[in-house]
Order: structure tokens, then sequence, then C-alpha cells
């Protein structure tokens, strides 16, 4: 049983660019979450995925945006990247919000020079 | 506004140790969840334990053990003979219960360092 997948694992992007990230969540789960570790800290919600709505928003400014498709999967979409951007992107995926619980992935290392 | 705190950065012990990770958290909420997470160098949070604020009762899994005590807001982790596959970083968690059950707030992590 495959867990959650998360693509790329490593990044390397210039400031001012736009990247994709993708999640894939684990098999029976419908509810995708998205995280931001910087190096050294706890991760901080960005925002949650049920039903392809946005449930819930932290605080993150609108270049951080994303996407649930019909099969569950996402996308987090970061436009004008700066450098404080670097950081791992972790993507949970969990059933119905996340009553019974979270599964994470390995991460996305985003570098931005 | 919601905040857990976990004062130890980074703790270092020798193999069959024993270790206690703090955990302190701030909520207004009447009902949370409370967790507490791995993190190896490979980067996936792996999942050790959920506890619900109606239940104070310690639990024990293995070497593990888990102290929570609702009058001092404290949900403290215990290794018991550490082992070198415990180094990690360790954070600890809060979610309230109902529609925000989204976003986990997470301490900043206690790094464990186990030597042999």
């Amino acid at each position: 049983d495959a867990g959650v997948t998360q693509s790329p694992t490593h990044l390397i992007k210039t400031r001012g660019q736009q990247v994709t990230l993708r999640c894939s969540p684990k098999s029976g789960h419908d509810t995708v979450s998205w995280y931001q570790q910087a190096l050294g800290q706890g991760p901080q919600f960005i925002f949650q995925y049920y039903e392809e709505e946005e449930r819930q928003r932290g605080n993150f400014p609108d270049r951080f945006s994303g996407h649930q498709f019909p099969n569950y999967s996402s996308e987090l979409n970061v436009n004008a990247l700066l450098l404080g951007d670097s950081a791992l992107y972790l993507c949970a995926s969990s059933l119905n919000q996340g009553i019974h619980g979270y599964t994470f992935g390995s991460g996305t290392r985003l570098t931005v020079v | 506004a919601q905040k857990v705190t976990q004062a130890q950065t980074e703790i270092s012990v020798v193999e069959k140790e024993d270790v206690t990770l703090d955990c302190v958290y701030e909520t207004r909420d009447t009902t949370y969840y409370l967790f507490w997470y791995k993190q190896p160098p490979s980067g996936e949070l792996v999942f050790l334990i959920r506890r619900n604020s109606f239940d104070e009762q310690n639990e024990i899994s293995g070497r593990y053990s888990w102290n929570f005590q609702k009058s001092t807001s404290s949900f403290n982790f215990t290794i018991t003979a550490s082992q070198v596959v415990d180094s990690a970083v360790y954070f600890c968690a809060l979610t309230p219960f109902g529609g925000s059950q989204g976003n986990l707030i997470f301490g900043k992590g206690t790094k464990l360092s186990v030597k042999p």
C-alpha cells in the first residue's frame, strides 16, 4: 500500500520564477494538506484541499496556490519565488479532513537562488 | 492563539539512557488533539501518537511512553533505554476538534542524538 508520494524530491529555482510541486495521497485518503518547513523549524500549515476545494488556509500570501484533482492528488504552486521560499514542502493526506489522523510524504526540498 | 513550545532544541544521550522530550501547549479550545511525530533525516514525518483532550491516561507503547497533564498543558514523551535508531527530530503538534482539524500546529522540534 503506497503511502504519500511527492515529486520532485529536490528542486532548484531562481528568484522570480514559478514552481509546481505534486502530491499523490495515500490510497483511500481524500484530503491533502500542504506544509512549509524552513530549516530548523517546525512545519507550518499552508492550506488544505478537500473535495477539490481549498477548505482552510494558513498565513501565507496569495503567491501560494493549489489545486486538487478528481483522483485526490494535489499540486502546490508558488509564483514570484523569493529566497525565503527555500524550504522543505511536505504533503499530508488524510480521510475526511483529518478526523483519523494524517500521513506525511518525504517532502520536496526547494532551493531558491 | 494556539501555540506549541518545545523548549529543548537539542538533546544528546548515550545509548540505553532514558530521555524525556518536553511539550507545552496553549489553546483556548476545550477539545483538541495532541500529536507526536518523528522526523528522521529522510524528511518524512512519522506518526507516533494522537491523544484527545478528554483522555488524560498515560500511554505506553514498547519503549515509548507519553504523559499528558491538562492542568499544566503538557504532553511529554519519554523514550526508555534509548537506541541509536531513535536519533531524529521529534515534533509535538496540536489541532482542535471540528472544522480546523486540517491545521496541525507544530512546535519547533527537539533534535535527539543517541550515541553508541
